[in-house]
């Protein structure tokens, strides 16, 4: 069964400060993994799609990394503001069975 | 409407009542997705459609729960005789899928669900 982690569960920084957030699996057999924000109360918005053949994925402040084999992708946000304030949730595409597994979240506050 | 509708938005119900929850997917997405989030907890499975094939139900957590898909478009997810463990934010997703492939899966905003 494959198992999602993110660490640190949850985090302050200040706001200028460039956030780093990481999620491992366990199982390397993925077709992706996406990275969603999640504001309270509401819905998931999907940030970054990494496809398993790609090591990287870029979209303005964020940057996300892959490497499948050690089962681990990490999403960089610079220069926080605190609109980043939110949860962001880690969730990898199974191969065979079309579903997403989710990690628990990593809870960011930034401080103006 | 250009993204995956949910309503209710919030629903309180009472233990013991049934309760239906809908999912409009984006226009032309062949796949459905139900998930569960509870407090605490991060997203569960629930069901998977994929086009006219069987739905995956290999993640429904009981018999009191079901789901359709109509026209291959709107879907309802139905709890009967509601339990207070049934309380959670029950998330919809779509996404444009191409046989085995995960491609990239857009969320709604969630029904929140009470159970007093």
């Amino acid at each position: 069964k494959q198992e999602v982690t993110q660490i640190p569960a949850a985090l302050s920084v200040p706001e200028g400060e460039n956030l780093v957030l990481n999620c491992s699996f366990t199982d390397s057999a993925i077709y992706n993994l996406q990275w969603f924000r999640q504001d309270p109360g509401k819905g998931l918005t999907s940030l970054l799609l990494i496809q398993s053949s790609q090591r990287e994925q870029t979209s303005g402040r964020l940057n996300a990394s892959l490497d499948k084999s050690s089962g681990r992708s990490t999403l960089y946000i610079a220069a926080s503001q605190p609109g980043d304030s939110a949860t962001y949730l880690c969730a990898v595409g199974l191969r065979g069975n079309n579903r997403l597994a989710f990690g628990k979240g990593n809870q960011v506050v930034v401080i103006p | 409407g250009a993204g995956v509708s949910q309503s209710p938005s919030n629903k309180v119900t009472e233990k013991g009542k049934d309760v239906e929850l809908r999912c409009d997917p984006i226009s032309g997405h062949t796949a459905l997705y139900w998930y569960r989030q509870s407090l605490g907890q991060g997203l569960e499975f629930l069901i998977y459609f994929q086009g006219n094939s069987a739905p995956d139900k290999s993640g429904l957590p009981s018999d009191r729960f079901s789901a359709e898909r109509t026209g291959g478009s709107v879907s309802t997810l139905t709890i009967q005789r509601t339990q207070q463990e049934d309380s959670a934010v029950y998330l919809c997703a779509s996404s444009l899928s191409r046989g085995k492939i995960v491609p990239e899966a857009f969320f709604g905003q969630g029904t929140r669900l009470t159970v007093v």
